[in-house]
């Protein structure tokens, strides 16, 4: 059974860094793409980025490139998403996702809350 | 970039109805579209991709048509727990995948 489970809900403060965690299980973590979609609060989902974990290969939302890093360790798979200073507007729920090898996604974490506020 | 656009933002329809919830594209996007159920407080979950492939486990009542830049969701008779919010998104311009803005689906 694929599962793709997720760090718990975070609150930090303007300016601080976070890195939130997805393991995944069920499936041959290599062979798959996987992403972050966001969900700021009471809004609808965004694509952030994707990471193909057999050889790193990542790829950005123009709306998230440079804001974020998405980054896999292979040894436990799990992928991850960083932010170096984070903005009161990183405040979202933020979810990763399997791309199937068609590219929409087929299996969902169950989702990290990010508030950020000062 | 591609804009979903999905009607009604509100859907009112009782239990047993049929529901029927549109999405646009602004080009086409050929058969590369899926629809996404939210329900309060869980992750999107996958019903349809290829416009019109119920996904695994999905109910028969759960059906997708359409190519190019219109396409629809239907709900064939509607049951307590389809009360919920529902999304396309196109991955046709992968990977700069777009979701529409949401329909959300209520009882009426």
């Amino acid at each position: 059974e694929v599962q793709l489970v997720q760090s718990g809900a975070e609150v930090k403060k303007p300016g601080e860094s976070l890195k939130i965690s997805c393991k995944a299980s069920g499936y041959t973590f290599t062979n798959y793409w996987i992403g972050w979609v966001r969900q700021m609060p009471g809004k609808g989902l965004e694509w952030v980025a994707i990471i193909y974990p057999d050889d790193s290969d990542t790829r950005y939302s123009p709306s998230f490139q440079g804001q974020v890093t998405i980054s896999a360790d292979n040894s436990i798979s799990t992928a991850y998403l960083q932010w170096s200073s984070l903005k009161a507007s990183d405040t979202a729920m933020y979810y990763c996702a399997r791309q199937n090898g068609d590219p929409f996604f087929d299996y969902w974490g169950q989702g990290t809350l990010v508030t950020v506020s000062s | 970039e591609i804009v979903m656009t999905q009607s009604p933002a509100t859907l009112s329809v009782s239990p047993g109805e049929r529901a029927t919830l549109s999405c646009r594209a602004s080009q086409s996007v050929n058969s590369r579209l899926a629809w996404y159920q939210q329900k309060p407080g869980q992750a999107p979950r996958l019903l349809i991709y290829g416009a019109s492939t119920r996904a695994t486990g999905i109910p028969a009542r759960f059906s997708g048509s359409g190519s190019g830049t219109e396409f629809t969701l239907t709900i064939s008779s509607l049951q307590s727990e389809d009360f919920a919010v529902y999304y396309c998104q196109q991955y046709k311009n992968w990977p700069q995948y777009t979701f529409g803005q949401g329909t959300k689906l209520e009882i009426k």
